[in-house]
């Protein structure tokens, strides 16, 4: 148990729903990253958070994606209007930086049909 | 722009084979360096890091690494793998700055035939 949990593991929406994603870190963690992975590929960078700021958000990601991490704590991922493209594997790791390991929660699967 | 490759996609071994997967970053600065794991239905696990110090470090299950600055290169080691060893392997990197973001490679599946 690497101590980063994911909520819900799986999720299965209709495309033009909108998805939250739930990830609990570590709690002493300051770091905090969202990941989309797919099969065959590394995981790539969405977003990662410093605390409660949001530090960098990919240009690779469009509008209809969003990220909070209200309170430094817990982060939320949003997709609005998913289109099938969107079907992956939602990964979010946090660190306590600056020399601390990665640690990854076991991600969240969405299928958009 | 920061970024990591990986030379290596699809690589398939003979038990008892030594193994060296190859990782190259772009950075434009001083990186802390990581390998990991995804083993079959499981999630991403750390193999071994590199922040400062002997380039050479040793990590779980009898891998290794060493960076060579000169070339951008960390490359992971093992001298004898086993069937266990197959899974997926992500070589990534991140500033040593307060601010950065972590970035993987493309990954290396490894298949150990018994």
């Amino acid at each position: 148990d690497t101590g980063v949990s994911q909520d819900p593991r799986h999720k299965i929406t209709k495309r033009g729903q909108n998805v939250t994603f739930r990830c609990d870190p570590i709690s002493e963690h300051n770091r905090l990253y969202w990941y989309r992975q797919t099969l065959g590929q590394g995981p790539e960078f969405l977003t990662y958070f410093q605390n409660e700021a949001q530090l960098e958000k990919s240009r690779l990601l469009s509008d209809r994606f969003s990220a909070e991490r209200p309170k430094g704590s817990f982060s939320t991922l949003e997709i609005q209007r998913t289109e099938q493209g969107d079907s992956a594997m939602y990964l979010c790791a946090s660190i306590l930086m600056p020399q601390g390991d990665a640690f990854f929660g076991p991600g969240t699967r969405l299928t958009v049909l | 722009a920061q970024s990591v490759s990986q030379h290596n996609h699809h690589v398939i071994l003979s038990e008892a084979a030594s193994l060296e997967l190859g990782c190259n970053y772009s950075y434009g600065g001083t990186v802390n360096l990581f390998w990991y794991v995804q083993y079959p239905g499981q999630h991403l696990q750390l193999l071994l890091k590199y922040f400062s110090g002997d380039p050479l470090v040793k990590g779980i299950k009898g891998f290794e690494a060493e960076f060579i600055k000169s070339k951008f290169s960390f490359n992971l080691r093992k001298p004898s793998v086993q069937w266990s060893d197959t899974a997926e392997y992500f070589c990534a990197v991140v500033g040593s700055s307060n601010t950065g973001k972590l970035i993987f490679g493309q990954g290396t599946t490894l298949q150990v035939k018994p």
